[in-house]
């Protein structure tokens, strides 16, 4: 069965700090991997990742993706208030079917 | 442009009765997707529709259908509700099946 596991399940930290987010994923045929960003409504896209080592980076957010291990990680430096959201990972799978993580909820204090 | 738009935004249904749920998109994607969303549980791929005329089960469809009416338009529907259908429901799309997927603002739904 197809499995994608995010961790922490949240995370509380100060503002100014750095965070890093975990996926791991198991599934049957890995096509990409993507991380969006959930505030209080629809998620928003972040980034989309394939390749193996490649750093994707958005401002203060980055992302990277180990297909041989298979995880990835997002960071997020200098954290604001504004970050706080839940983080959702996403596996897209070989038949175009899609598996989510149940996400990472980071809140970040003043 | 509007993006990705659903509605209704809020229903509440009684146990057994049906309902329709509407996607549209202005963004002149192929692909469209309806997915649910519950507490802990992050969200679960219901159906999609890799293009205009197909439609495929995602990884829960039992108690659902969908119609891909147009290339804008997207519907779900529950033929008789259940309780265990109670869950935000959004619809996203994408330019093609491997690319990211942009999301609707969602509809909650509760059945009782």
């Amino acid at each position: 069965e197809d499995k994608v596991v995010q961790s922490p399940l949240s995370l509380v930290v100060h503002e100014g700090d750095t965070v890093t987010l975990n996926c791991s994923y198991e599934v049957t045929n890995f096509r990409s991997l993507l991380w969006y960003k959930q505030e209080k409504k629809a998620p928003t896209f972040l980034f989309m990742l394939t390749s193996s080592g490649i750093e994707k980076k958005s401002g203060r957010l980055s992302s990277i993706l180990d297909k041989k291990e298979l995880f990835s990680i997002l960071n997020i430096t200098a954290t604001q208030t504004g970050d706080s959201a839940v983080y959702l990972c996403a596996v897209r799978v070989d038949n175009n079917d899609m598996r989510f993580g149940a996400g990472t909820r980071l809140t970040v204090k003043p | 442009n509007a993006g990705v738009t659903q509605t209704p935004k809020f229903q509440v249904l009684k146990t057994g009765q049906s309902m329709t749920l509407q996607c549209a998109q202005d963004m002149n994607h192929n692909s469209m997707y309806w997915y649910r969303q519950d507490p802990g549980m992050g969200l679960r791929l219901i159906y999609y529709s890799a293009s205009e005329g197909t439609t495929d089960k995602g990884e829960v469809p039992n108690g659902y259908n969908v119609s891909r009416l147009n290339k804008r338009e997207f519907s779900l529907r529950l033929e008789s509700a259940a309780p265990s259908q109670t869950s935000v429901y959004f619809c996203a799309t994408s330019r093609h099946t491997d690319y990211e997927q942009y999301f609707g603002p969602g509809t909650r739904l509760t059945v009782t």
